[in-house]
């Protein structure tokens, strides 16, 4: 397709268990990042990524969270020991320069 | 860190009305960026300003950078119910971390027909 896609959707997670978050951005984007919004509140930045390297992880809320990725495409934002405070809805953008194109999330329950 | 106060929290007009939404900041931003989001949806991006003092118009909105780079404002005229939903403003970083913007918390329009 031509937009960010993210899968899946929904997640319903069991407090304590892992849960993988898939992204995938625009062909040919260099840039992606990864966002969390919580409900009723603005998306905040967790992380940055520059082709495969990762440039920047000073928002991801603890060492649970780890997001890779490997071959400068495709990401995951990977949740390990879900806790409640983690439900909330996580958004994939990715940008050819400095405008984002946000893919439509996965939203995270965890009960 | 850098923080954007975005007033009001919520509007609900009629339809043919105008209303402005304002994005405020202590800190200077290299550009700003304004989205729509709707429900079960990501934000989409409106317009991006970069230039102190800029004005941009997108239809029937209306969208200016402060002077001073700390503040933005968004204008719609005559609502209608299509552009109900979620308007976000959100800057970008002044210097080496211009990639990571920093979101408000939105304004939720409601146009009423």
């Amino acid at each position: 397709g031509a937009g960010v896609s993210q899968s899946p959707r929904y997640k319903v997670a069991k407090r304590g268990q892992d849960v993988a978050l898939r992204c995938d951005p625009i062909s040919g984007h260099v840039s992606l990042f990864w966002y969390q919004q919580a409900l009723g509140q603005g998306p905040e930045f967790l992380t940055y990524f520059q082709n495969e390297a990762q440039l920047d992880k000073s928002g991801l809320p603890s060492d649970r969270f780890f997001a890779e990725r490997p071959e400068g495409s495709v990401s995951t934002l990977k949740i390990q020991r879900t806790q409640q405070e983690d439900s909330a809805v996580y958004l994939c953008a990715s940008s050819p320069r400095t405008e984002a194109f946000f893919g439509q999330g996965t939203r995270l329950t965890v009960v | 860190t850098q923080l954007l106060e975005q007033s009001p929290q919520f509007l609900s007009i009629q339809e043919g009305e105008n209303l402005t939404v304002y994005c405020n900041s202590s800190s200077v931003f290299s550009s700003l960026q304004w989205y729509r989001q709707e429900p079960g949806e990501g934000p989409v991006l409106l317009v991006t300003v970069v230039t102190g003092g800029e004005v941009k118009k997108l239809k029937r909105l209306t969208f200016q950078f402060g002077d001073a780079r700390k503040d933005s404002s968004l204008h719609i005229t005559a609502a209608q119910p299509g552009d109900t939903g979620l308007y976000l403003c959100a800057g970008a970083g002044d210097g080496g971390s211009n990639y990571k913007l920093t979101f408000g918390k939105g304004t939720l329009l409601t146009v009423n027909p």
